[in-house]
């Protein structure tokens, strides 16, 4: 069945380290792949996509995230954690290749916390 | 540009009621999707709107319903309600299907 893993529910990062939040997926060729950010109380933000092409992409608030074919992943990063990412981390993906009809496949979220 | 709004924010109904949630989109875009998010489930697609038309439905049961109008404004129906529909519904709307999807705050929906 598709579906997409996160595989770590809840990180603790301090504030000013590296951050990687790992997301695989199972299908069978390249979906198109999200990233979406939840504050509590609140919708989901679109953080970065991949389509196509660079597989290293940048994305808003200084994420990026670089998709590996081999390991079905498409991990996000950012280098420096800021209190304000304090945050649940959505990876999804588009299961038709640009010929969705709407229906997004999301992980179940990582919630990452920060320390001062 | 406007974002997706969603009304009510906040929903508190009983058990074998029914609800109606509303959806607007940020103008211009067609594409109307409702999701479902619930802790132990997390996120799941309920359906999707373009022109007035369903195109796509999730493995909901029939309680769920949904329309869109001539304005792509969408409104998603619940009948007769359970506990286990308590949750946040979000709506998302874009261009067009396969272009990346906007999320509006949802509805959050207590059933008692």
């Amino acid at each position: 069945a598709q579906s997409v893993t996160q595989p770590d529910i809840h990180i603790t990062v301090s504030e000013g380290a590296s951050l990687e939040l790992r997301c695989n997926y199972s299908y069978g060729a390249t979906p198109y792949l999200f990233w979406y950010v939840q504050s509590p109380g609140q919708g989901l933000q679109l953080l970065l996509k991949y389509f196509s092409g660079d597989t290293l992409v940048q994305g808003i608030k200084g994420f990026e995230a670089e998709f590996k074919r081999s390991q079905s992943s498409f991990n996000l990063r950012k280098p420096s954690v800021h209190w304000s990412d304090a945050a649940e981390y959505f990876c999804a993906v588009d299961p038709n290749y640009g010929g969705s009809q709407g229906n997004l496949i999301f992980g179940k979220g990582t919630k990452l916390s920060v320390k001062p | 540009k406007a974002g997706v709004t969603q009304t009510p924010r906040y929903l508190i109904k009983t058990r074998g009621q029914q609800v109606t949630l509303s959806c607007s989109p940020i103008s211009g875009h067609r594409s109307v999707s409702w999701y479902q998010q619930t802790p132990g489930q997390g996120l799941q697609f309920l359906f999707e709107y373009f022109s007035e038309t369903q195109r796509n439905k999730g493995n909901f049961p029939g309680r769920f319903s949904g329309r869109q109008f001539s304005n792509s404004r969408s409104e998603m129906n619940v009948s007769t309600l359970e506990l286990g529909d308590s949750a946040l519904y979000l709506c998302a709307s874009s261009f067009n299907a396969g272009n990346e999807q906007f999320f509006g705050p949802g509805t959050r929906l207590t059933v008692l």
